[in-house]
């Protein structure tokens, strides 16, 4: 699976978009980007995932590269609860087939009052 | 809807015991996967099981096992604990694996490990 880089931490003040670059230069063809994120103490939270265009639902948007080789993660509307380890991964899917996630580091943000 | 449930979610195990981590996935969801996460880095890799075969292996020692049920929950098993393996042991479940869904995490065991 390919790397990514992500900055280590950000602060966003909340009621802004909270935007979260990620790196992925030697991202494949056939490879996705996942973001998840982690409130401390809890498991890990699928967020949004694409390939090629962008993506949004409820959480968050997703603006792809048209290089695909970075992509960053919008929450429109900051809040509090939003105050978490952001994870940036990119991932071959298959039916079937092994799922193994490869998390870096993350970026931790912080909502700001 | 039930999300993934883990059991106990606190666990403290002297060095040299064995211990038996438990999983129930989400309804429907037929691959379950288990990651370690030591405090201040990201989850790792340990297993995934689809209908009851091993599909995925990490870099953990044979001391780490793991089986999924007719049922679909799962176990793992960590045999004579080491001091290192004292980190959150998370659960997830997809409908069919190959990452094609995205994985659903359970909030994880607290292992302790004196």
């Amino acid at each position: 699976d390919a790397k990514t880089t992500q900055p280590t931490s950000m602060d966003c003040a909340e009621g802004r978009a909270a935007n979260l670059p990620c790196n992925h230069s030697t991202i494949s063809g056939n490879e996705y980007v996942y973001w998840y994120r982690q409130i401390h103490s809890q498991g890990p939270q699928y967020i949004i995932h694409g390939l090629k265009n962008n993506e949004t639902n409820e959480m968050a948007s997703l603006i792809i590269t048209e290089d695909r080789k970075s992509s960053t993660l919008i929450l429109p509307h900051a809040t509090l609860r939003d105050t978490a380890v952001y994870y940036c991964i990119v991932y071959i899917t298959s039916n079937f087939g092994n799922e193994k996630l490869t998390f870096g580091t993350g970026t931790r943000l912080t909502i700001i009052p | 809807d039930a999300g993934v449930t883990q059991s106990p979610t606190h666990l403290i195990k002297t060095r040299g015991q064995q211990v038996t981590l438990r999983c129930s996935p989400i309804s429907g969801h037929k691959s379950v996967s288990w990651y370690q996460q030591v405090l201040g880095q990201g989850p790792q890799f340990i297993f995934q099981y689809y209908e009851k075969e091993e599909r995925g292996r990490g870099n953990f020692p044979d001391r780490f096992s793991a089986r999924q049920f007719p049922n679909y929950s799962s176990e793992l098993n960590v045999n004579a604990l080491l001091l290192g393996d004292s980190a959150l042991y998370l659960c997830a479940s997809s409908l069919r694996g190959g990452g094609a869904s995205p994985l659903h995490f359970g909030n994880g065991t607290r292992l302790t490990v004196t």
